[in-house]
């Protein structure tokens, strides 16, 4: 079944610190990858996603993902989190009949 | 990218009641999408409805209970039935346009049911 994981349901970092928040999907293609951010009480924002091509893909806010073919992994990192960054973050992916599915999601609370 | 007004923005229903959720999209696209988010988790694919033909359900996700009208290629609504409390849940429409795959998320319907 295609499916996608966040592995960390919740990760605590320090402000100023660097973050990576992994997702694993699991298919035979590669699908086309996304990460969305949620705020408590808002709606989804697209931060990056990943076709094709260079497998480094730079987003908005300052967040990167790396997509790794041998590791079926999309994870987002951020060299610096600030306390903006708390939030709900997800990996989603688009197979062939386009419709995009999500992983569990994952809660980061960044300390002062 | 499409711009998606979707209403109610929130609502409060009693238990037995249904509701409707309307998407409207400011240009035509041929796929749309609603999504159920229940408190505390992620986004679940209740359908997918394309212009023309009936609407396809996830597993888990029947007509009768969550019916899905889409009239033209900028509108859609998603009606939930005889509603009961585990309804409670943030519902998102979704469309995607273009060949650069640009999905674009309605702000949500969140649904309280008493």
């Amino acid at each position: 079944a295609q499916s996608v994981t966040q592995p960390d349901i919740h990760i605590t970092v320090s402000e100023g610190a660097s973050l990576e928040l992994r997702c694993n999907y699991s298919y035979g293609a590669t699908p086309y990858l996304f990460w969305y951010v949620q705020s408590p009480g808002q709606g989804l924002q697209l931060l990056l996603k990943y076709f094709s091509g260079d497998t480094l893909v730079q987003g908005i806010k300052g967040f990167e993902a790396e997509f790794k073919r041998s590791q079926s992994s999309f994870n987002l990192r951020k060299p610096s989190v600030h306390w903006s960054d708390a939030a709900e973050y997800f990996c989603a992916v688009v197979y062939n009949n386009n419709d995009m599915r999500f992983g569990a999601g994952t809660r980061l609370t960044v300390k002062p | 990218s499409a711009v998606i007004s979707q209403k109610p923005s929130r609502d409060i229903c009693q238990r037995g009641t249904s509701l409707t959720i309307q998407c409207q999209v400011d240009s035509q696209v041929t796929m749309m999408f609603w999504y159920r988010q229940q408190p505390g988790q992620s986004l679940t694919l209740i359908a997918t409805a394309n212009q023309g033909s009936e609407a396809t359900y996830e597993s888990g996700f029947v007509i009768d209970k969550f019916p899905i009208s889409r009239p033209n290629l900028t509108f859609s609504t998603l009606t939930v039935s005889n509603m009961s409390p585990e309804d409670s849940s943030i519902y998102l429409c979704s469309v995607v346009e273009g060949e650069n795959y640009g999905y674009t998320f309605g702000s949500g319907t969140r649904l309280t049911v008493v």
